[in-house]
């Protein structure tokens, strides 16, 4: 069975761009959750979706905002870019709701 | 808001040694997730406990729930260097539709050979 997975691996954009992350859950996964973690923090909770609708987000400003597709892929967009979002974004799938998550690899974005 | 609180939030051990992380909230929690992070990886579930004072082991961690679903633990018996790592717990609050998983900062293990 295939993982969570995620691309690009790393992102390398300037302050102002904008940014898209895409994420492909486990198949049979209908819940995808993304997460922005810094280095040396704790994973901060972006957004949930769950059967192609956002369930929930995080306390993030609106320019973080994403998508859920009919096959249950997701996007993450951040748009106008700065220097404080460079983090490593994972993204997670469920099978339902209070399911335990799994995790991809991330995608590192650097903001330069 | 809902908060957690993961303590400690660093522990440096030797091997052989014991670990225990802590996990509190202020409110009743559904139910409650452990996970594990080795430096450059990803979380990975570990666990997920729902009943009130459930006790769940995997060889040599013992999780627990507290009896008034407010508090978990995560104790490693006789820690090796696998177990370096950062081990976060995760809560679920859920009243209806607004269902939200709050993770705790975690706990960074260090373990000396």
């Amino acid at each position: 069975e295939a993982g969570v997975t995620q691309s690009p691996t790393h992102l390398i954009k300037t302050r102002g761009q904008q940014a898209t992350l895409r994420c492909s859950p486990i198949s049979g996964h209908t819940s995808v959750y993304w997460y922005q973690q810094a280095l040396g923090l704790g994973l901060q909770f972006l957004l949930w979706y769950d059967e192609g609708e956002e369930r929930n987000r995080g306390n993030f400003p609106p320019r973080f905002s994403g998508r859920q597709f009919p096959n249950y892929s997701s996007e993450l967009n951040v748009n106008a870019l700065e220097l404080e979002d460079s983090a490593l974004y994972l993204c997670a799938s469920s099978s339902r709701r209070n399911q335990p998550q799994h995790f991809g690899d991330g995608t590192r974005l650097s903001i330069l | 808001g809902q908060q957690v609180m993961q303590i400690p939030q660093y522990q440096h051990v030797q091997e052989g040694e014991d670990f225990t992380t802590y996990c509190n909230s202020s409110t009743t929690l559904s139910n409650i997730q452990w996970y594990k992070q080795r430096p450059g990886g990803h979380p990975v579930f570990l666990i997920q406990l729902v009943k009130s004072g459930e006790v769940k082991k995997q060889k040599r961690l013992t999780f627990q729930f507290g009896e008034a679903k407010k508090n978990s633990s995560l104790h490693i018996t006789a820690t090796q260097t696998t177990d370096v790592g950062t081990y976060f717990c995760a809560v679920d609050y859920n009243a209806g539709n607004n269902r939200k998983l709050i993770w705790g900062l975690g706990t960074s293990l260090a373990v000396n050979p």
